[in-house]
Order: structure tokens, then sequence, then C-alpha cells
């Protein structure tokens, strides 16, 4: 029944290391988003993909690579892993052509690197 | 530049009283949508209140309403009657039209703590 699940919930790694972040949504919606949230809490978009295609792109180092298999999933990969990586990762999804759609998130992953 | 703004780092409120957490925005379009969302001490965000540019009242829901104030550019969460559940972080967020769809950006939230 969940409606954006992200897995893992937790993931615990060493520099230099490459991981991968996978999210999923039943909800229909046709646009998915990564956000990372900072340990001051601060939310920042990373990516936007719409039925497959990438729409946003915030000015992330390209070691993070996100990839849509199709529009119901989206996954994060990120290379070479550093510490400032540290991080909560969330997965969300709307409906792409309204102003008034609401992000509904994943739980999020706590990534931390040392 | 900051395009959401919560001045407010933490609020304190005793139980089954209402507060107001402030949010300011900045936004040259006129086509957009503030929204509230609340994030539990459990890490989850859970969507709160959505108010509309073009919507001439205030939106509520339940306990939550959402004091809009266009020509001031500003979009407060009022909680009335709080209760301990309330405790959380709280964010204002804008979504507005980008390329090829809508941006949704937060502010940097506001902690709030309810006093039994």
């Amino acid at each position: 029944d969940t409606a954006v699940s992200q897995t893992p919930k937790y993931l615990v790694t060493q520099m230099g290391n490459d991981k991968s972040i996978k999210c999923e949504q039943n909800l229909g919606h046709d646009t998915m988003y990564w956000y990372k949230q900072d340990s001051k809490k601060f939310l920042k978009i990373m990516f936007s993909y719409n039925n497959k295609e990438l729409i946003i792109n915030e000015t992330v180092p390209n070691r993070f690579s996100p990839k849509s298999p199709d529009k119901a999933h989206l996954n994060l990969h990120i290379n070479s892993l550093e510490l400032g990586d540290s991080a909560v990762y969330f997965c969300a999804s709307s409906l792409r052509d309204r102003d008034n759609s609401p992000l509904h998130f994943g739980n999020g992953t706590r990534l931390t690197v040392t | 530049a900051q395009k959401i703004t919560q001045t407010q780092p933490g609020m304190f409120v005793q139980e089954k009283e209402a507060v107001t957490l402030d949010c300011t925005y900045d936004t040259s379009d006129p086509s957009y949508g503030l929204f509230w969302y609340k994030q539990p001490s459990s890490g989850e965000m859970i969507f709160l209140i959505y108010q509309g540019s073009y919507d001439q009242q205030n939106a509520t829901e339940g306990r939550y309403s959402l004091n809009f104030q266009k020509a001031r550019k500003s979009a407060n969460l009022v909680i009335s009657a709080s209760q301990l559940g309330d405790s959380a972080m709280y964010f204002c967020a804008m979504r507005e039209p980008n390329t090829g769809g809508f941006k949704t950006i937060f502010g940097a939230g506001t902690r709030l703590f309810v006093k039994a």
C-alpha cells in the first residue's frame, strides 16, 4: 500500500565506494524527484524526472547519476562517495503540470559515509 | 537569493493554544502554489495544506489554516488547539513553473515544540 517507497532506509559505507538508492511510486504520478536533506534539515532539490526524461538537474556533482527506467521508478546512483554526501535522501513524486500538486515523499534514506 | 524564508528556527507553544509559523516567499511568476509540510522526529515528510496563488480564500484543513497575504507575499501556517503530537519540523514550500514542469523549493524550516 506504500505510495512512495525507497530502499534502503539506512546506508553506511566508506569513502570512495559506489552505492545506489531505489525508489518506486504507485500513485500514477508522472514526475519523480530526488531531494537531499542536510544535517541542518535544509531540503534541496537535486533532480526531477518526467516520464523518464530529466527535466531538473540542480548543479549536482556528476558523481550522482539518476536513472528512471519508467515513470514509476527513479533510482539514484552515487559514485566515489565523499564525507559530504552524508545526508538523508528523499524520493518524491507528483503530477507534472499542476502547481497544486503536493509532493508525496518516501521515508528517506539516511546515508552515512565514513 | 532565498525564495522561501522562515524566520523562526524554533517556536514553543502551550498545549491547546494556537500558534502561527511564519513564511514569506519571493516569485515573479503569477501562478504558483504554496504548501506546508510536517516532518516529525521519525523523519517522514507529511503534506499538510495547500494554497494557490489565485485562491481568494485562505485554505483550511482541520486544525491547520493558511493565512495567505498575497501583497505581502506571506503564507503563514496557523495551528489551532496544539497537541503534543504537533511537535515537529514544519516546512513552507513553493511550487512554481520551471523548464519542463514545476519545481518545489523549501524554506529552512521551523521546529515547533508543544509543551504539556
